[in-house]
């Protein structure tokens, strides 16, 4: 079956640096999504990757490693609206999202 | 501004009653989707559409229906014969004809409650 793991809930320091990750085991593979979501909002597009490496995107950065089925989402400097859940989603092989469950990020001052 | 506009933002429903959530886009965009979330699961695809007057099936499309008469909008009905139905329902459109080939742009959703 397809499947997308993701921490369910993370808790990080204003300030600081926090890195969510993602693995994920699919049928056929054609990038990965990465969607912030502030609660009872709508889900806004972070990034893009379907080739293997980093991708910096300002305080936000993603990973990916398509042999290990896995990437992260890496944000720094964190700030009070960071608090959100990140949904993580993975285009199989006939280009329909399957998605994480997303983590929920805490942020404390 | 461009953007997806989902109502009503909050409903209530007693059980038997059909319901119809409304979506409406202005960005030109040729596919729209309806999305249901519930706590602890990710995102699951109802219906898509990838033009007017057609519509597909998603994964779980049973006990709702969906219609594509015109490029701006895309109503859900959720049906009495949907036996779980209290959720929160995410609309969205993308420029590109599958989900997984570019961004999705999301409506604010709709919280759907039966009573």
């Amino acid at each position: 079956g397809q499947n997308i793991d993701q921490p369910t809930e993370m808790t990080a320091t204003e300030g600081a640096i926090v890195q969510i990750n993602c693995t994920y085991q699919t049928s056929g593979f054609n990038g990965l999504f990465w969607y912030q979501q502030h609660a009872g909002e709508a889900p806004t597009f972070l990034s893009y990757n379907v080739l293997d490496g980093l991708e910096e995107k300002g305080r936000f950065s993603s990973f990916l490693s398509r042999s290990k089925g896995y990437s992260y989402l890496l944000l720094k400097e964190l700030q009070m609206k960071d608090s959100a859940s990140y949904l993580c989603a993975v285009s199989d092989s006939n280009y329909q999202l399957i998605w994480g469950a997303g983590t929920k990020l805490i942020i404390k001052p | 501004d461009g953007g997806i506009t989902q109502s009503p933002k909050y409903l209530f429903r007693k059980e038997g009653q059909n319901v119809t959530l409304s979506c409406e886009q202005n960005l030109n965009h040729d596919a729209m989707y309806w999305y249901r979330q519930d706590p602890g699961q990710g995102l699951r695809l109802i219906y898509y559409s990838q033009i007017v007057n057609d519509f597909q099936k998603g994964d779980i499309a049973e006990g709702y229906s969906v219609s594509r008469e015109k490029k701006e909008s895309f109503p859900l009905t959720v049906t009495s014969a949907q036996k779980n139905p209290t959720a929160f329902y995410l609309c969205a459109s993308s420029a590109n004809r599958d989900p997984g080939t570019g961004e999705l742009f999301f409506g604010e959703g709709s919280r759907l409650t039966v009573l």
